[in-house]
């Protein structure tokens, strides 16, 4: 079976830090990937999805970025962290012709 | 106007109570829809995906699809203080396919009172 895992599970971080956060799916090859925000009250976000290495489409200008180095590896990162970058992270994943199926997310506070 | 409309709630019902989530679209090409489950500070679970209209019915859970009203619904029958959960709707144009993005609802938060 399939299993995604993100980490790490939560993160405070100082404005002006660098930020990486990582997410793996076990059990499936060659699958699409996601990287959602979600903020309260505000649903989801999508910020990037791919679907292959170093394939990497985005879907709201900000200061994040992603990549994809492996099949089943997606990274999400940033130079320099804002406020308003705070909010739950949540990694998807989603096969050829399947919906998406989410990992445990990473909650970031930026101070 | 947002694609997908969903009200925020919260909705508190007592244990056992039908619960009825709903949500409206704007986009009629929209063709998949499907409910995720949310807990407190997981991330969103896969509930029950739907094709075009009609019911599809497992276990306690039921969807509905009315399109020509551009209307889901989630029923749960005998709800349980463990569906206490923020419940999220999700629709799409294409099932699969290269990139599969998905709409989704701001979520309902639901309480089941014991």
């Amino acid at each position: 079976s399939q299993t995604i895992h993100q980490w790490p599970a939560t993160l405070v971080q100082p404005v002006g830090s660098p930020l990486s956060l990582e997410c793996t799916v076990e059990g499936t090859s060659n699958p699409n990937l996601y990287w959602y925000r979600q903020a309260a009250g505000r649903g989801l976000q999508l910020l990037f999805y791919s679907v292959g290495i170093g394939q990497i489409s985005s879907e709201v200008p900000q200061n994040l970025s992603a990549s994809r180095p492996q099949d089943r590896q997606f990274i999400l990162s940033s130079k320099k962290l804002l406020l308003s970058d705070s909010g739950f992270y949540l990694c998807a994943w989603s096969g050829a012709r399947d919906t998406q199926y989410f990992g445990p997310g990473t909650r970031l506070t930026v101070l | 106007q947002k694609e997908v409309e969903q009200d925020p709630g919260p909705l508190s019902v007592p244990e056992g109570a039908i619960v009825s989530l709903n949500c409206t679209y704007s986009n009629s090409a929209f063709q998949y829809f499907m409910w995720y489950r949310q807990y407190s500070r997981k991330g969103p679970e896969l509930l029950m995906y739907t094709y075009s209209s009609g019911n599809k019915e497992d276990g306690r859970f039921t969807a509905q699809v009315d399109k020509s009203s551009k209307y889901i619904s989630l029923f749960i029958r005998d709800s349980q203080p463990s569906d206490s959960a923020t419940y999220l709707c999700a629709m799409n144009l294409n099932y699969g396919g290269a990139t599969n993005k998905l709409i989704f609802g701001t979520g309902t938060l639901l309480a089941v009172q014991p």
